[in-house]
């Protein structure tokens, strides 16, 4: 069974310090996106990696992709209460539709 | 209206009812995808259709009985659900059966079995 596996699985942090969240698998993925969830909200799409080392900036979130294209990590820099919700990963293994999800880090900033 | 509709948001019904839930994409994709959202699980991808034709029902009890019209439209039929069937179900919609265009899901029915 593949498996994304997220750490931590819960993280409470003050708001101005930084924190990395991370998404690891066994398989090798073809691509892997990351989403945040807002409470009774559904997930959104932050961004998307298909090349292994890729690096993405989107204002003071950056994501990596693995070399081997394996794992995923997600830092962010100086929290606000606004980042506040469940991030979540999701893998491809194959090129197809038949992808997975991670089973979250649920982030809480605190003001 | 823009993006991915769920109606109804919220819903609460017996072991022997009979409900739907809709999904709206107004985005012009061409897949479409309903998940389950259960506590302390990953998502669970349940159904998948790419241009109107189901290609993925990921081992899904027969209680749950898609139904997709055009290309617009999800419905997710229930009936003589089970209470361990309570959960967030999600909509998601892409431009193409590949997560590499990325999903936009719905907020969500938060389906209650009593």
């Amino acid at each position: 069974t593949q498996l994304l596996e997220q750490s931590p699985q819960f993280l409470s942090i003050q708001e101005g310090e930084n924190l990395t969240v991370y998404c690891n698998s066994s398989s090798v993925f073809s691509s892997l996106q990351w989403y945040r969830q807002e409470p009774g909200e559904g997930p959104v799409l932050l961004v998307t990696v298909v090349t292994g080392g890729e690096v993405k900036k989107l204002k003071r979130l950056t994501f990596q992709f693995g070399d081997a294209r394996k794992d995923s990590s997600l830092h962010i820099t100086a929290a606000q209460p606004g980042d506040t919700g469940l991030y979540l990963c999701a893998g491809d293994p194959s090129g197809t539709y038949k992808y997975i999800f991670g089973t979250g880090t649920r982030l809480k900033v605190l003001a | 209206e823009t993006g991915v509709t769920q109606t109804p948001r919220h819903l609460v019904m017996g072991m022997t009812n009979k409900k739907s839930l809709k999904c709206e994409q107004h985005l012009g994709h061409n897949a479409m995808y309903w998940y389950k959202q259960s506590a302390k699980k990953p998502l669970e991808l349940m159904f998948v259709y790419s241009l109107e034709e189901r290609v993925e029902n990921n081992s899904v009890p027969s209680r749950f009985s898609p139904e997709c019209p055009n290309s617009s439209h999800l419905f997710l039929h229930l009936h003589t659900l089970q209470p361990e069937d309570s959960a967030l179900y999600l909509c998601a919609s892409s431009q193409d059966a590949g997560i590499r265009y990325g999903y936009t899901f719905g907020s969500g029915t938060r389906l209650t079995v009593v």
